[in-house]
């Protein structure tokens, strides 16, 4: 079975920049999340999908951050303009939605973004 | 609010045991365990739900104590391949499948 992708694995931009992630979920997956894990911390959530609605986009700096799921499968995170303190590696996951309690979260490798 | 882990770093001789905590200051539905490699995703170990039992599998098991909103993974028998950062990631109660993690626990295993 296939993980969940993302792409590009590396991204190095200049502030005031604009940049954008993708992500494709493990197949049947109706959850996706978007996290950001600064060097040395642990994740944290940015935005939760269940299908292609938000549940959860309490931690989103959304002046600068938007993401979008249209077809409830993959899922766009981008960054406009960014700040230096948006270096990070932004992971995405997804989990089978509905097993509240034992719902397992899998992630991708993540992107590694870097502004100078 | 993050859960709080402990310690913060460990270094073992293969062969040793670990124990690793993670607390809450608010009533937790469920624990959800990861360790991450250095540049790697983290990878799921196992899940603790409120009322359950403990897990466990190989030689990695975990516990979780509702009294004390707290859960301890037990590392027996270390390995070098346990190496790396073990994150708790917390679920509250009427928060469905939203994970908030914690402040990470370092682990190097040692020859």
């Amino acid at each position: 079975e296939a993980g969940v992708a993302q792409s590009p694995r590396y991204k190095i931009i200049e502030k005031r920049q604009s940049v954008a992630f993708w992500c494709n979920p493990i197949s049947g997956h109706a959850t996706l999340y978007w996290y950001q894990q600064i060097l040395g911390q642990g994740p944290k959530l940015l935005i939760q999908f269940q299908n292609n609605g938000v549940v959860d986009d309490s931690q989103l700096p959304k002046d600068r951050f938007s993401a979008e799921r249209l077809k409830g499968v993959d899922s766009t995170l981008k960054i406009q303009p960014a700040k230096l303190e948006d270096s990070a590696v932004y992971l995405c996951a997804s989990s089978l939605g509905w097993l509240a309690g034992a719902d397992t979260q899998y992630f991708g490798p993540g992107t590694r973004l870097t502004v100078l | 609010q993050q859960p709080v882990q402990s310690p913060q770093a460990v270094i073992l001789r293969e062969g040793e045991d670990a124990v690793i905590n993670c607390s809450s200051s608010k009533a937790l539905y469920s624990v959800h365990w990861y360790r991450q490699k250095h540049g790697e995703a983290p990878v799921f170990l196992m899940i603790l739900l409120k009322g359950g039992e403990q897990k466990g599998h190989d030689k990695i098991s975990a516990s979780f104590n509702e009294k004390k909103q707290q859960s301890s993974l037990y590392l027996t028998a270390s390995q070098l391949s346990y190496s790396g950062t073990y994150f708790c990631g917390t679920e509250y109660t009427g928060t469905a499948s939203k994970l908030t993690f914690g402040t990470g626990t370092r682990l190097q295993v040692t020859l």
